[in-house]
């Protein structure tokens, strides 16, 4: 079974400060990972992903993410926070192998973890 | 360029009383989902059809049926619909396939259903 962690229910940054998103994942063998943003009544939307290479990834709007392979941890970053960064974030897991067997892309979330970047 | 389309995005049903979400999707993919969030567990995936034809369930498929009326949609029915049952439904859709996959998921806005 397939299983994400946000421990964080809120991350609180001011603004122009460096912020970090936590997530750590339980998944079989090689772990496709993403992390998604929603703002208010709106739907998810793609951040970036990790798949395989380079443990740093960069993505929209200025975020990255760190793969630690060791600590099982996918967490998200920005250098400088933005107060239009404020919303609700979502990490995701699923398996390799599902996703290439034509299983589909059952992605298991994480709680979320709402930021609130301020003034 | 639409997306993922949900349609209603609010609705008020009474306990009992049965719907349909409609879901419909024009890039072309193979799999769609359907997902519910509620607060604090964040999404949950109802059922899916990984292509054409075909319909899973995922982790809380109780009290729903699902409908892949062809490649471009994906119904979710709640034939008697319950309180526990008021939540945010998001449907999503992706590629498939080893060399068209790119592993994420696309969302619809969200249909928001409450029971009373």
């Amino acid at each position: 079974a397939q299983s994400v962690a946000q421990p964080e229910d809120q991350v609180n940054v001011a603004e122009g400060n460096p912020l970090t998103v936590k997530c750590t994942y339980s998944v079989s063998g090689n772990p496709y990972l993403f992390w998604y943003v929603q703002y208010p009544n709106r739907g998810l939307q793609f951040l970036l992903k990790y798949i395989t290479g380079d443990n740093l990834v960069k993505g929209s709007y200025g975020f990255e993410a760190e793969f630690n392979k060791s600590q099982t941890s996918f967490h998200l970053k920005k250098p400088s926070a933005l107060v239009s960064d404020s919303a609700l974030y979502f990490c995701a897991v699923r398996d390799k192998i599902g996703i290439l067997t034509g299983g589909g892309n059952k992605l298991t979330f994480g709680t979320g973890t709402q930021l609130k970047v301020e003034l | 360029n639409a997306g993922v389309t949900q349609t209603p995005k609010f609705q008020v049903l009474k306990t009992g009383q049965s719907m349909t979400l409609q879901c419909a999707q024009d890039m072309n993919h193979n799999s769609m989902y359907w997902y519910r969030q509620d607060p604090g567990m964040g999404l949950r995936l109802i059922y899916y059809s990984a292509s054409e034809g075909t319909t899973d369930k995922g982790e809380v498929p109780n009290g729903y049926n699902v409908s892949r009326l062809n490649k471009r949609e994906f119904s979710l029915r709640l034939e008697s619909a319950a309180p526990s049952q008021t939540s945010v439904y998001f449907c999503a859709s992706s590629s498939q396939g080893y060399r068209t996959n790119t592993g994420e998921l696309f969302f619809g806005e969200g249909s928001r259903l409450t029971v009373l």
